[in-house]
């Protein structure tokens, strides 16, 4: 069975402080790994999509990388307005854009 | 606003009643999707649907939840005779077409509580 675990489940950072979110997944034949910024509520924001390992994309103060089993989402020097849940998913062959998530980790960035 | 449209944002139902919530996908979107979050839990997929289509409704309670995209309008989730274990957030994302550069958008989605 399709599993993506997200740790930690909360992480709290003092402003300027890099940390780094992980995403391991179990998936036969992954299509494609998706994370999201989701605000408390709203709905999902896209972020990034990586679709193979060895792949980093980059997007202001993030940064997501892949390897066969799992995605880091770097955070460098993050501000309070980053505090968000973060959300990874995976799509696999057969399945379309059919997305099966984490249960994401809730980031706070404190001044 | 371009973005995935969701209404009603907040649905209040008795047990019993019906709930039906509304998607309109973004502009030149085709495909719906509809996940549910429950409280604690992550996303969870419940329907895919094209036009006119249910194209995979493998997350879907077999019993009063039921789902439509029709040719003309928004799509709709219609949950049958709520109970309370329904209460949850729905969300509704939309993709232009099936190929894997398309990323799913999603909209603020609606929370139904049951009472």
């Amino acid at each position: 069975e399709d599993q993506v675990t997200q740790s930690p489940e909360a992480l709290r950072l003092q402003e300027g402080e890099s940390s780094s979110l992980n995403c391991s997944y179990t998936v036969s034949g992954l299509r494609g790994l998706f994370w999201y910024r989701q605000d408390p509520g709203k709905g999902p924001e896209f972020l990034f999509t990586l679709y193979s390992a060895g792949e980093e994309k980059e997007k202001e103060r993030l940064k997501a990388t892949l390897t066969k089993k799992e995605s880091f989402l770097h955070i460098t020097a993050p501000k309070p307005e980053d505090s968000a849940t973060y959300l990874c998913a995976v799509s696999f062959t057969g399945g379309g854009n059919k997305l099966t998530f984490g249960t994401g980790t809730q980031l706070k960035v404190e001044l | 606003n371009a973005g995935v449209m969701q209404n009603p944002r907040h649905l209040v139902r008795r047990r019993g009643q019906e709930a039906r919530l509304r998607c309109s996908p973004m502009k030149g979107h085709s495909h719906v999707y509809w996940y549910r979050q429950l409280p604690e839990e992550g996303l969870k997929f419940m329907v895919y649907l094209q036009k006119e289509n249910i194209i995979d409704e493998s997350g879907m309670p077999k019993e009063r939840f039921s789902a439509e995209f029709p040719k003309e309008g928004p799509s709709i989730l219609r949950i049958q005779q709520v109970v309370r274990g329904d209460s949850a957030a729905y969300f509704c994302a939309s993709s232009p077409e099936g190929s894997r550069d398309s990323p799913l958008h999603f909209g603020n989605g609606t929370r139904l509580t049951v009472t």
